[in-house]
């Protein structure tokens, strides 16, 4: 296996547009974590799924954004009508107790 | 809710020398995990180390050491023989018994080891 990866690397979008990111975890996890990173910061936690089921949503997560797990394999995360202040990195993580981090997806919105 | 605190944004040292990272944590759990993660510049972040709260012993991985006091809620790394390639940013962070994955991280510190 391969790790944690995410797509795309690196997004640049306009205000008001829609955005969506992906992850793939290490296969046999069942958990997986979305995390958020500004720069100079720690990641903030967004939302995890215990297979299909996402269990928890940070109150950092407005109702503009939209994370899934269809099949408790892969996960998406949609930004929807993007604002200056979602530039950031977003993480995602799969694991237990120990996590294993993707590269990230670089979010700019311009 | 937990919170994670690291008082030093930035720190240097000189390669082989030892270096130690500060991380203090308040929390009202009894059963947790604390851990500490290496974000190289442009690289994603890997686990250093991990520490169960309801072992006294400090866990140790190679050259990586920490010193966990539970009473005074600090959790330490210590680097030995640094290396070039030990340059990163260093986050601490903090993990719930019930769900250790979702993780408190603290705001990180800037390690440089020069040559």
């Amino acid at each position: 296996d391969t790790g944690v990866s995410q797509d795309p690397r690196h997004k640049i979008t306009k205000r008001g547009q829609n955005v969506t990111f992906r992850c793939d975890p290490i296969s046999e996890h069942n958990r997986l974590y979305w995390y958020r990173q500004t720069l100079g910061q720690g990641p903030e936690f967004l939302t995890y799924f215990q297979n299909e089921a996402q269990l928890e949503k940070s109150r950092l997560l407005s109702d503009r954004f939209s994370a899934e797990r269809p099949k408790g394999s892969f996960s998406t995360l949609e930004i929807q009508r993007t604002e200056q202040g979602d530039s950031a990195m977003y993480l995602c993580a799969s694991g237990g107790v120990a996590q294993y981090f993707g590269p990230g997806t670089r979010l700019t919105v311009t | 809710a937990q919170t994670v605190t690291q008082s030093q944004p930035e720190m240097s040292v000189q390669e082989a020398e030892t270096v130690t990272l500060s991380c203090t944590y308040d929390t009202s759990e009894s059963n947790y995990y604390l851990f500490w993660y290496k974000q190289p510049p442009s690289r994603q972040m890997i686990l250093v180390i991990r520490q169960e709260a309801y072992k006294q012993q400090n866990a140790t991985e190679n050259r990586f050491s920490v010193n966990f006091q539970k009473a005074a809620k600090s959790f330490s790394l210590k680097i030995s023989d640094s290396q070039l390639g030990d340059t990163a940013m260093y986050f601490c962070a903090f993990g719930s018994g019930t769900n250790a994955g979702k993780s408190t991280f603290g705001d990180g510190t800037t390690l440089t080891v020069k040559p």
